[in-house]
């Protein structure tokens, strides 16, 4: 398994600014992803944070609203940019292991108002 | 296009029950399916998963799921439910080993007591 943390763990940010939200995880792991959890929804993919590279953006995300970075294979940050109410969301972190199980860190809860 | 469907938004079951989630995929192979649960406030949590093999798979908390080839389901069980497994409960699946998944929309179950 592997165990995740997500900081912050919450945060209330006003219109037009950005928040970093950080990903840590207890052992190396290939695969990162950042998904988001908007409110009584399911979870979307935003982006597979690529270690060394670029991320890879699902359609309607995109690196200048959502720049990701993943210097090492245990951390990852995610960055939510020029934010607006619509940002408001959870945004969760996850990792995989070799096992091709995919663990999730408990969120980072975000109120932009 | 892949997809993951849950039918069933709410369920409420009395303490005791037995207990199954509904869960449907669309995908052109078999994908590698997983549960997860989330209690309110937190993270997701892996019940459990399949990628092959014996189609009766065994979890966490005494859970199970069922694969069923010729129906594209993933049903998960639990023979008495407990209180304590009042949560949202989640299906995803992905196409393969290494790759990111797909959500159904979660099925938020009740317990009566």
């Amino acid at each position: 398994s592997a165990v995740i943390s997500q900081k912050p763990s919450r945060d209330i940010c006003q219109r037009g600014t950005s928040l970093t939200i950080q990903c840590q995880v207890d052992s190396q792991v290939t695969m990162m992803f950042w998904y988001r959890q908007q409110p009584g929804q399911s979870l979307t993919l935003i982006a597979t944070a690529n270690q060394g590279s670029e991320a890879t953006y699902e359609s309607g995300f995109v690196i200048d609203k959502f720049p990701i970075s993943r210097p090492n294979l245990t951390f990852s940050t995610l960055t939510v940019s020029n934010m607006s109410p619509e940002d408001s969301s959870i945004y969760l972190c996850s990792a995989q292991t070799d096992s091709y199980e995919q663990y999730f860190g408990p969120g980072t809860r975000l109120t932009v108002t | 296009a892949q997809s993951v469907t849950q039918p069933d938004i709410h369920i409420t079951v009395s303490e005791g029950a037995s207990l199954e989630l509904r869960c449907n995929y669309s995908y052109g192979a078999t994908p590698y399916l997983f549960w997860y649960v989330q209690s309110p406030g937190q993270g997701l949590q892996l019940l459990l998963k399949y990628f092959s093999g014996d189609t009766l798979v065994q979890g966490i908390k005494g859970f199970e799921a069922e694969f069923k080839r010729s129906q594209s389901s993933f049903n998960l069980r639990k023979p008495s439910v407990h209180w304590s497994d009042a949560a949202e409960y989640f299906c995803a699946a992905g196409p393969n080993a290494g790759n990111m998944l797909t959500f159904g929309g979660g099925t938020r179950l009740m317990v009566k007591p």
